[in-house]
């Protein structure tokens, strides 16, 4: 599976768009973007996902430039309960048998 | 529509017990996967169980072991417990072989002293 790399943590203000990108150089053509956003002592809920190009949905937006290197989870005008752990997986759509494990993420503190 | 379940939410445990975790995967979801997650750290995969049967496995020891019913409920046994095995432990249900998204209960936080 595709190794990714985020940064550890982040701090924004209630209002602003908040960027984290994720970085995955050895992503395979079958291999999927997904992110998962996760409170304490919650499980983990999907955000969004996306193969290429740009995917948006209710809460957030996915940009995957055509060398799907990298991808960038954009979150609009954050409020504080978007404080968060959020997670870049890169694996096959189907993972069955695969090992789809979570790295470390990202620590987003919104502030007032 | 019912969401992933998880029993019990807290447990605490001695070294050398066994202990059985309990999961209800949503409705109409037939595919169950385990995550173990330490302290500050993300969910590490522990198996998928598909069709009552195990899909998939981590890289964890023999003493995880797991059950998947005809309902699609599920069961993580830990087998001689020890201290580094206390975690969160998080159950995913999806539907079918293409696990993505996963839908997660809020799991089960396991103290082992």
């Amino acid at each position: 599976l595709a190794k990714t790399t985020q940064p550890i943590s982040m701090d924004s203000y209630e209002g602003q768009e908040v960027n984290i990108t994720c970085s995955h150089n050895n992503i395979a053509t079958n291999d999927y973007i997904t992110w998962y956003q996760q409170f304490p002592s919650q499980g983990p809920r999907f955000i969004i996902q996306g193969y290429k190009t740009k995917v948006t949905n209710e809460v957030a937006s996915l940009f995957i430039p055509a060398d799907r290197k990298s991808s960038t989870l954009s979150l609009p005008r954050v409020s504080l309960s978007d404080t968060a752990v959020y997670y870049c997986l890169v694996g096959p759509r189907s993972a069955a048998g695969n090992k789809l494990t979570f790295g470390g993420g990202t620590r987003v503190l919104v502030k007032p | 529509e019912t969401g992933v379940t998880q029993s019990p939410t807290h447990l605490i445990k001695t070294r050398g017990q066994q202990v059985t975790l309990r999961c209800s995967s949503q409705s109409g979801h037939n595919t169950v996967s385990w995550y173990q997650q330490a302290l500050g750290q993300g969910p590490q995969f522990i198996f998928q169980y598909y069709r009552e049967e195990e899909n998939g496995r981590g890289n964890f020891p023999p003493r995880f072991s797991g059950l998947q019913f005809p309902n699609y409920s599920s069961e993580l046994n830990v087998n001689a417990l020890e201290l580094d095995d206390s975690a969160l432990y998080l159950c995913a249900s999806s539907f079918g072989q293409e696990s993505s998204p996963l839908h997660f209960g809020n799991g089960t936080r396991l103290t082992v002293t």
